[in-house]
């Protein structure tokens, strides 16, 4: 069966320092992979997503970048976190069709 | 563009009785999906139940099952014999197969307390 894990589960973070959440998924090969991020009382924006190694589309402009360095390893930066960055990070899977399967998320708290 | 919205930001129900949460949504495309996602407390994503859009029958998974009218893109949630697990975010998706790779779009949540 396929399975999704991202970590760390929570991270406490200054201004200015860089960010790296990783995700990996099992069970599967040449998934849809996706960011998204959850602030705090509104629902899920999508942030990237990669149908293969290397390709990774952004859907809204920000201080954050991905990467899919393996088929299955699916990566969010930051070189320069900012104040609006906290939030709740879910990284996701899906086949070309169907539903997406969620990893268990991603507690960033910028101070 | 496509869109979804929940009209209701809370509801409340009593243990054992039946809770419909609502849907509405908007798109041009003849072929897509329709989800209910649940968000417990641990944050996590659940997936409840899909309604593939060329289906004119309604998916039903045990105590949940949706009211699926393509005219109207409407896609209720009803929830039968509540449970106090059952509380949480939920929320609605829909995706299409073309555009963004499949990418799915979110109502912005229906929070569900469930009364012992």
């Amino acid at each position: 069966s396929q399975t999704i894990h991202q970590w760390p589960a929570t991270l406490v973070q200054p201004v200015g320092s860089p960010l790296s959440l990783e995700c990996t998924v099992e069970g599967t090969s040449n998934p849809n992979l996706y960011w998204y991020r959850q602030a705090a009382g509104r629902g899920l924006q999508l942030l990237f997503y990669s149908v293969g190694i290397g390709q990774i589309s952004s859907e809204v402009p920000q201080n954050l970048s991905a990467s899919r360095p393996q088929d299955r390893q699916f990566i969010l930066s930051s070189k320069k976190l900012l104040l609006s960055d906290s939030g709740f990070y879910l990284c996701a899977w899906s086949r070309s069709f169907g539903e997406l399967f969620f990893g268990e998320g991603s507690r960033l708290t910028v101070l | 563009a496509q869109t979804v919205t929940q009209s209701q930001p809370e509801m409340s129900v009593q243990e054992a009785e039946t809770v419909t949460l609502s849907c509405t949504y908007d798109t041009s495309e003849s072929d897509y999906y329709l989800f209910w996602y649940k968000q417990p407390p641990s944050r996590q994503m659940i997936l409840v139940i899909r309604q593939e859009a060329y289906k004119q029958q309604n998916a039903t998974e045990n105590r949940f099952s949706v009211n699926f009218q393509k005219a109207a893109k409407s896609f209720s949630l009803k929830i039968s014999d509540s449970q106090l697990g059952d509380a949480a975010m939920y929320f609605c998706a829909y995706r299409t197969p073309r555009g963004s790779q499949g990418n799915l779009i979110f109502g912005k949540g229906t929070k569900l307390s469930v009364k012992p």
